[in-house]
């Protein structure tokens, strides 16, 4: 079965701490995406990666980052330095980057700062 | 102006009813737009693309108006399973990075 997963779906944090989600895709897609997504708010993209080793800031990434090593694999760590961290944070991935290629989601995790 | 508006709603529907939406983008370059589902406390899934001569699947219909920037969604039979927030879906004119607006909230009531 073809598809995105991440872990885990639930997670708690103390402040100060950073802490990294796991995001892995085996559609065989080059784009993968993080999102985060507050109550009653639309999706807001953190950081996105077109291709391994290569990744770019998206609208919000300060407190984050990134890494692609993998093809298959796109994890994000939220750093003591994101003020307001709480959140859904949702990962997504895509064929190429270009026009007209939908993106498809995994279940995402959420994430509590206690 | 936000990139991408939406009613939140909610849209209270009677079962069998029709319901009907808009979504309002500000970027004239904008070329792909979507409709994605996202039920309560769960990722969004793609519901539909919208194409320029306007779409059907089964019960939905997608339109675009490109003059006045804004896409459109229809639910015929609205079925108690529809219940759901629809987030209209932009994409930026370079690359595939997306805007989403924040969701039309619909409740189909029996």
């Amino acid at each position: 079965d073809g598809g995105i997963t991440q872990s885990p779906k639930y997670l708690f944090r103390k402040e100060g701490q950073n802490v990294t989600l796991s995001c892995e895709q085996n559609l065989n897609h080059d784009a993968m995406y993080w999102y985060r997504q507050d109550p009653g708010q639309g999706l807001r993209l953190i950081y996105y990666s077109q291709i391994v080793n290569d990744f770019q800031k998206g609208d919000i990434a300060e407190g984050y980052s990134v890494s692609r090593e993998k093809k298959e694999s796109f994890p994000l760590t939220v750093t003591s330095a994101q003020k307001n961290p709480t959140a859904f944070y949702l990962c997504a991935s895509s064929k190429s980057d270009w026009n007209y290629n939908e993106q498809f989601f995994g279940p995402g995790t959420r994430l509590t700062v206690l | 102006r936000k990139e991408v508006e939406q009613d939140p709603g909610p849209f209270n529907v009677p079962e069998g009813a029709t319901v009907a939406f808009n979504c309002t983008y500000s970027n004239s370059a904008s070329q792909s737009f979507f409709w994605y589902r996202q039920d309560c406390r769960k990722e969004p899934k793609l519901l539909m693309s919208v194409y320029s001569s306007g779409n059907e699947d089964g019960r939905f219909t997608a339109q675009l108006n490109r003059a006045s920037q804004y896409i459109s969604l229809l639910i015929r039979d609205s079925k108690l399973s529809d219940s759901a927030t629809y987030l209209c879906v932009v994409n930026r004119a370079a690359g595939n990075k997306l805007t989403f607006g924040g969701g039309t909230r619909v409740l189909v009531k029996p």
